[in-house]
């Protein structure tokens, strides 16, 4: 069964504190691996999409990178506008199609 | 702004109302998806959308019926819901199914049923 695991849960940080969230992921023909962003009450926004080991990709202070069974999203001096929760979710070969999603991580930025 | 749009943003009934969620986007994509999200969860696949035709139901109960009137439109016709069937209600659309490009998502109907 496919699965994806995210930590922390949630996180608190100071304002330009620098620090990285964790994806692990045990998904069969991994056809992408996916960061969202969701404020409360709203949809998820895209970020970031990877799709092979060792792929990076940037965002103004957002960096996330994928291993074989992991992502990253590095979080580079935040600000208090970065408090959101990050999804990650993975999209699997075989036919199937969809998003699976991991929890989450309810971040907070503490100015 | 997102370019998937989501009506209505807020929905209150009864558990013996027939209401529908409706989805529209305009940004070419050939599938389009329904999700569930419960507080705190994350979002949980109900129905895939492809070319129009349905494709993937999660063992979602029938008191949930989508409905693709086009390619730019999704509708999610509810009727006899529970209480436990509250939750914000997502539309996605993507530029085909099987394909691994990324899902936009709207902002959501959020849907109470007393």
């Amino acid at each position: 069964e496919d699965q994806v695991t995210q930590s922390p849960e949630a996180l608190r940080l100071q304002e330009g504190e620098s620090s990285s969230l964790n994806c692990s992921y045990t998904v069969s023909g991994l056809r992408g691996l996916f960061w969202y962003r969701q404020d409360p009450g709203k949809g998820p926004e895209f970020l970031f999409t990877l799709y092979s080991a060792g792929e990076e990709k940037e965002k103004e202070r957002l960096k996330a990178t994928l291993t074989k069974k992991e992502s990253f999203l590095h979080i580079t001096a935040p600000k208090p506008e970065d408090s959101a929760t990050y999804l990650c979710a993975a999209r699997r070969g075989g036919g199937a199609d969809g998003l699976t999603f991991g929890k989450g991580t309810h971040l907070i930025i503490q100015p | 702004d997102t370019e998937v749009t989501q009506t209505p943003k807020h929905l209150v009934m009864g558990m013996t109302n027939k209401k529908s969620l409706k989805c529209e986007q305009h940004m070419g994509h050939r599938a389009m998806y329904w999700y569930k999200q419960k507080a705190k969860k994350p979002p949980e696949l109900m129905f895939v959308y492809s070319y129009e035709k349905l494709s993937i139901n999660e063992s979602v109960p029938s008191r949930f019926s989508p409905e693709c009137p086009n390619s730019s439109l999704l509708n999610l016709h509810l009727h006899a819901l529970q209480p436990e069937d509250s939750a914000l209600y997502l539309c996605a659309s993507s530029q085909e199914q099987g394909t691994s490009g990324e899902l936009f998502f709207g902002e959501g109907s959020r849907l109470t049923v007393l």
